[in-house]
Order: C-alpha cells, then sequence, then structure tokens
C-alpha cells in the first residue's frame, strides 16, 4: 500500500530529446507527488511537485503529467541536456498525523543525455 | 544549497562503535526528517520530528535514535554499528504548516563501518 514503484530503472536520451520517467501508487491517500533530482554527492533537490487536483504541471522544460485514475504520474524532460544527468526519483506524500507528511520514494532513475 | 546542513560529511568508524550526526534545518521550518539511502534499499524514510517532539518513525531499527533540540536541530544516533549500516544518512527540513509541507535535504553524511 505504500509503495511507489518507478521506472525505467536507468535511460540514456540524446541531448535534445525528450525523457520520461514513469511512476505508480497503489495508496489512494496521497495527495502530493513532488520528483527529485540527485547529483552524485548531493542530496536530493526538490524538482517540481504535483497534487491530485491538477493533471499537469509545467516548469520550464519539466513537466508532470497526472493520471488519477489510473493512479499514475510521469515526468517529462524536454530538450534533454548533458547537465540533466543524474537520478530521479518520485515520491508520495500524505498526511500522517499532525504535522506528518513521510515520504515514500520509487527506486531512482538514472538518466543519462548523451551529446 | 537548500539551506540544510549536516555534518559530519563522511564518517568512518568500526562495528560496535556508536556515531552521532547532525542536522540544522531551513531558517523557519519546524520539521526535520531522517532518511537512509543505500543502493539496495534505495531512500526509505527514518523518523520525524517536529518543533521537538517525535511524529512519525519509519524503518528506523532499535539501534538507532533521534531528538530534536529547542534551537530545532537534530541529532540521529547510530550504535552498535554494523557493516550492513555503511549507507548515506540525509536529512531533511519542511515548515509543515498546511499546503505548504515541500521537505528540502541537506548533503547527507556518508556512513562507513569496517
Amino acid at each position: 500500500q505504500q509503495q511507489v514503484k518507478q521506472s525505467p530503472q536507468s535511460l540514456i536520451v540524446q541531448k535534445g530529446g525528450i525523457s520520461i520517467i514513469n511512476c505508480a501508487y497503489e495508496n489512494t491517500a496521497f495527495d502530493y507527488f513532488p520528483w527529485y533530482q540527485q547529483f552524485p554527492g548531493k542530496g536530493p533537490a526538490l524538482l517540481i511537485a504535483i497534487r491530485p487536483d491538477v493533471s499537469e504541471k509545467k516548469e520550464g522544460r519539466f513537466t508532470i503529467s497526472f493520471n488519477k485514475s489510473a493512479k499514475q504520474f510521469s515526468l517529462h524532460i524536454m530538450d534533454s541536456q548533458p547537465g540533466d544527468s543524474a537520478t530521479y526519483f518520485c515520491a508520495a506524500s500524505m498526511r500522517s498525523g499532525a504535522g506528518s507528511y513521510q515520504l515514500t520514494f520509487g527506486k531512482g532513475t538514472k538518466l543519462s543525455v548523451i551529446p | 544549497d537548500s539551506g540544510v546542513t549536516q555534518t559530519p560529511k563522511h564518517l568512518i568508524t568500526a562495528t560496535g562503535q556508536r556515531v552521532t550526526l547532525r542536522c540544522s534545518p531551513r531558517s523557519g521550518d519546524l520539521s526535520v526528517y531522517w532518511y537512509q539511502q543505500s543502493l539496495d534499499q534505495g531512500l526509505q524514510f527514518l523518523i520525524q520530528y517536529y518543533n521537538g517532539e517525535e511524529r512519525a518513525k519509519g524503518n528506523i531499527l532499535e539501534r538507532f535514535s533521534a531528538q530534536q533540540f529547542p534551537d530545532l536541530h537534530s541529532e540521529l544516533n547510530l550504535s552498535s554499528l554494523e557493516l550492513g549500516d555503511s549507507a548515506l544518512y540525509f536529512c531533511a527540513s519542511s515548515v509543515d504548516l498546511a499546503g505548504h509541507y515541500e521537505q528540502y535535504f541537506g548533503p547527507g553524511t556518508r556512513l562507513t563501518v569496517t
């Protein structure tokens, strides 16, 4: 019930291409879906997030698509650049007690953008 | 830079020992979360403190404990260390008010148990 399944495990995209990472969840109590970007040796950094009342959110080259009925959401990176090469984690959160929003993470996708 | 600080950056210790990891949250954030990141388990939530009180527990071993101090910094204590405890340990902080609970991660502490 608490799992978030992420695919693919790794992804190689050519510069200028579109990177797509998918996630699926089971627990309908999740109400917040962030994506994190992590470079080697660094902590995860919040990239973009969506709540289930919208189907899409776009910030620059990054777009989250959300399908509530299918319990799936995905990250699209348009015009992918070598600097986007990193590990991407999807996550889901729900309120569990006062002042508590635990994140459940997917296993991560290692993206490599080749010139 | 997320505004969350963690010390030390690296820690090498022997099995059976005890270590303390420290985290200072972003200014104004009331919650501190601790996560363990390993190659096989990914990012696992350990424990959360909110304004000095424990609020949620995840996959935290009994050998591990944490606390949050009045100035809101937090410490994660790991005792009777085993080889399998080698991992990256991250803390994250959040405001945790309604509608504002984005978590911001620190740079992590890499723990190596030999």
